[in-house]
């Protein structure tokens, strides 16, 4: 069975500052990565997946992610944070059906 | 563009109680599911459906029902509810061209149910 953790229940970075937010994943076979955020009182929307082929996956909102398969992990960044991007963030894991970590709390203060 | 849509948004029930939290989607998408939201946890598949008449346990399925009558409704059945069984519910959907699992496909989710058990 696939799964997925995110070891970080809260990140605080500050505005302009690069941000990372670390997911790593166990699945048998290839896996297929998501990341999710989530807004208050909203459902979770979709930005990015890797599937196959560049490590380097980029998504909505000038986020991006980092496949790397021996290390499996798949951490999301963004070169550089705004307020706007507090929310909560999961990481996700496909395979015949998406299992999800437990999210992470992002918070960029001005 | 509706998407996903959930009813009610709030719901309050009495131990023993049942109801049916209602799903619907307008995107002709064969994969739907259900999830739970709990703080500390992440969300935990309940159920899903890879199309008409077709469902398949998730994770943490007890005490829930589901049927797929027509692509379009998911409805989740608590046939008696608990007070463990308070949580937000999220009912989601993806694109599964060949009647499939969303194996590759992202999520498109509803705003979710607020249920409270007492």
């Amino acid at each position: 069975a696939q799964s997925v953790a995110q070891p970080e229940d809260q990140v605080n970075v500050a505005e302009g500052n690069p941000l990372t937010v670390k997911c790593t994943y166990s699945v048998s076979g290839n896996p297929y990565l998501f990341w999710y955020v989530q807004y208050p009182n909203r459902g979770l929307q979709f930005l990015l997946k890797y599937i196959t082929g560049d490590n380097l996956v980029k998504g909505s909102y000038g986020f991006e992610a980092e496949f790397n398969k021996s290390q499996t992990s798949f951490h999301l960044k963004k070169p550089s944070a705004l307020v706007s991007d507090s929310a909560l963030y999961f990481c996700a894991v496909s395979s015949n059906d998406m299992r999800f970590g437990a999210g992470t709390r992002l918070t960029v203060k001005p | 563009n509706a998407g996903v849509t959930q009813t009610p948004k709030f719901q309050v029930l009495k131990t023993g109680q049942s109801m049916t939290l209602q799903c619907a989607q307008d995107m002709n998408h064969e994969y739907m599911s259900w999830y739970r939201q709990d703080p500390g946890m992440g969300l935990r598949l309940i159920h899903y459906s890879v199309g008409a008449g077709i469902t398949d346990q998730g994770e943490v399925p007890n005490g829930y029902n589901v049927s797929r009558s027509t692509t379009e409704d998911f409805p989740l059945r608590l046939l008696s509810a608990a007070p463990s069984q308070t949580s937000v519910y999220f009912c989601a959907s993806s694109y599964s061209p060949q009647g499939l699992s969303s194996y590759n496909s992202p999520l498109h989710f509803g705003n979710g149910t607020r249920l409270t058990v007492t």
